[in-house]
């Protein structure tokens, strides 16, 4: 079945440059996105891709798609203390069935440090 | 709209007790997921139903678990009898036409504890 992975844990300093990584198997993943959850909180969408773009800027957030090598990323530009959280990515396939369900990721507990 | 709304926030229960997490979905939404969240195993998707149908159980990790969507703005996860392994965070989430991207739209989640 289709899997999506992203490296558990990544630290950056406040004002730095945060870049979140997602491999993802399926080839006919038709929407990308990141959800954003703060502590205690549910999982939001902070953005989304559509596979036929490689690129979508949104204020401080980049996202980077390589569809060829099924690459994600997340670039947050001057990184915050409010940015700690955990960013999972997610993607949907092309099927008729299911057709709302998406693969996440395990997510990436990102740590600012001030 | 409220958002997806989860009940109880939190649960803390005693092995060998039934428990009963409930969820309304936003209103039109005709996809609802359960989903839980453990350290261990991040996010595992449990069930999802279609028109209050379920359309897929395999995430549901024994006969213990069970779930029924009676109508279109309510569902509920059960667990008899609970076990402290099944501690987590349990999440329902909503989606369909209308929703733009396809997104699913996650409630605040029912912290279950079981000792």
């Amino acid at each position: 079945g289709e899997d999506v992975e992203q490296s558990l844990f990544l630290s950056v300093r406040e004002g730095d440059s945060s870049v979140i990584n997602c491999t993802y198997t399926d080839s006919s993943s038709t929407y990308l996105y990141w959800y954003k959850q703060e502590p205690g909180a549910g999982l939001q969408l902070l953005t989304y891709i559509f596979s036929n773009m490689d690129m979508k800027q949104d204020q401080r957030l980049t996202v980077l798609l390589n569809k060829k090598d099924k690459h994600l990323s997340l670039r947050i530009a001057d990184t915050q203390t409010g940015d700690s959280a955990i960013y999972f990515c997610a993607e949907k396939g092309n099927s008729g069935a299911g057709s709302y369900q998406l693969t996440f990721g395990k997510g990436t507990k990102l740590s600012v440090i001030p | 709209d409220a958002g997806v709304i989860q009940s109880p926030r939190h649960e803390v229960t005693e092995m060998g007790q039934e428990v009963t997490l409930r969820c309304k979905p936003i209103s039109g939404h005709d996809y609802l997921f359960w989903y839980r969240q453990t350290m261990m195993r991040g996010l595992e998707l449990l069930i999802y139903f279609n028109n209050n149908v379920p359309i897929d159980d395999s995430g549901m990790p024994e006969d213990r678990f069970s779930a029924k969507m009676p109508n279109a703005s309510f569902s509920t996860l059960k667990i008899q009898p609970s076990e402290p392994r099944d501690s987590a965070v349990y999440f329902c989430a909503s989606s369909g036409p209308g929703t733009g991207m396809d997104e699913q739209y996650f409630g605040p989640g029912t912290r279950l504890t079981v000792t």
